[in-house]
Formats: C-alpha cells, sequence, structure tokens
C-alpha cells in the first residue's frame, strides 16, 4: 500500500528567505506525485506534479519538486516566498494504474514579515 | 475555466438531521470524489465514484452515504447527523490519475 509522510507539521520562514517542505513516500509500484496548496478557507489546488520524465518539476507561483526515487522523495521548494505563500501544502501520490490520490496530513508555512 | 461547485460554503445543522451535501463538475470527469479534513488528520475518503451509479468505500465510509445519477453531479448524505460529523468537506473530480484531482471551494459543516 502506499503512503505519504510530511516530515513537518509546520514550517516558519522569514519573508524573502527560501523554504524547503518536505515529503517522503513509500510505494512498491511506479507512482505520480503532487504538491496541493490549500489558501485559507478554500478548497485544495494543484501546484505541480511528476508523471515521469525529467525529475525536477516547476510549478505555479515560483514553485518547485524534485523527485529522488532513490530516496523516496519529492521536496517543494522556492527560493524566495512572499506571504502570499501563507498556506497549508499537501503532498500527495497515486499508483500510476489508480485513480485514488492518496494524501500526506500537510505542513502549514508560515511566512514571518 | 474548469470548475467543482459545492452548494454551501457553511451549514449549521442539528443533531439527527439528514443532510445533503451537493457537488456539481463542468468538465465531463468520469471521477468524484468525497473527503472530509480536519485538523492534524488530514483529508480522509469518504466514498468516490468511478461512473454514474457507481460507487465505492473510501477509507471512512460509516454514518455518510452517497448517490450519483448523472455524470455531473455526486451528493454526500449524512443519515442522521451526529457532532463528530461537524468538519470541512472537500468535493473533487479528475478525468483520470495523471490529471490529478480538481476540488470545489468546501463546504464547512457544523452539528450542534
Amino acid at each position: 500500500a502506499q503512503s505519504v509522510t510530511q516530515l513537518d507539521s509546520q514550517v516558519p520562514v522569514f519573508e524573502e528567505a527560501p523554504v524547503e517542505l518536505r515529503c517522503n513516500y513509500s510505494s512498491s509500484v511506479s507512482v505520480y506525485l503532487f504538491w496541493y496548496v490549500q489558501y485559507p478557507n478554500q478548497g485544495l489546488q494543484l501546484l505541480l506534479k511528476y508523471l515521469s520524465g525529467s525529475t525536477l518539476v516547476k510549478g505555479i507561483n515560483g514553485f518547485e519538486a524534485e523527485f529522488n526515487k532513490s530516496q523516496t522523495s519529492f521536496h517543494l521548494r522556492k527560493p524566495s516566498v512572499h506571504i502570499s505563500d501563507t498556506a497549508e501544502y499537501f503532498c500527495a501520490v497515486t499508483p500510476n494504474r489508480d485513480d485514488k490520490i492518496i494524501f500526506g496530513k500537510g505542513t502549514r508555512l508560515h511566512i514571518l514579515p | 475555466d474548469v470548475k467543482v461547485t459545492q452548494s454551501s460554503r457553511y451549514l449549521v445543522k442539528r443533531t439527527g438531521e439528514k443532510v445533503f451535501l451537493e457537488c456539481v463538475q463542468d468538465m465531463d470527469h468520469e471521477n468524484m470524489f468525497w473527503y472530509r479534513q480536519d485538523p492534524g488528520l488530514g483529508l480522509r475518503l469518504i466514498y468516490f465514484s468511478y461512473d454514474v451509479k457507481m460507487k465505492e468505500k473510501g477509507d471512512i465510509p460509516e454514518g455518510y452515504s452517497v448517490s450519483r445519477e448523472k455524470k455531473e453531479r455526486f451528493s454526500l448524505i449524512l443519515e442522521s447527523a451526529s457532532t463528530n460529523q461537524t468538519s470541512m468537506y472537500l468535493c473533487a473530480s479528475s478525468p483520470g490519475s495523471n490529471y490529478g484531482y480538481t476540488f470545489g471551494s468546501g463546504t464547512r459543516l457544523t452539528v450542534v
């Protein structure tokens, strides 16, 4: 069975500083990987996804993530955060032929002025 | 722009009431999902559907049922609402696993 672990429940970071949100997954089969963002009182929005090919994936709002198969990780990064990036971020995985996506428990990103 | 619309943003119901949460998508997606979201627990799958009149139990189906009479509409039903069903409910749809999901804005349900 697949599972997703987001290693930090909360991450505080100063505005304009870089940030990395960590995500590890476990699976015995090939997977698709996703990062979603949830702004306060809203639904989830797709940030980026990895299906195959290049291991560095670029998404919206300046975020990127790197797929590392040997470490089964899919960490999310942004070189310089803005106050508008305050949100909860969810890592997610699905086996290639399964339409159910399994979500991590989320990481709250707090931007400090 | 593609859309998943949940009929209510906020809902307050009394214990024992029958509650209907409606979700409509305009993207002709085959797959639809209902999740509940609680602090510290993340998203938990309640029910999902891969086709009209088809439904499958997710991880926490107890106390819930669903209906999918038309492709675009997926309804979540709380047969007899209880206070432990107070939560944020999120509907999502997808044409296939490699596309990810499109989510609605959520319904925050309070049962008193």
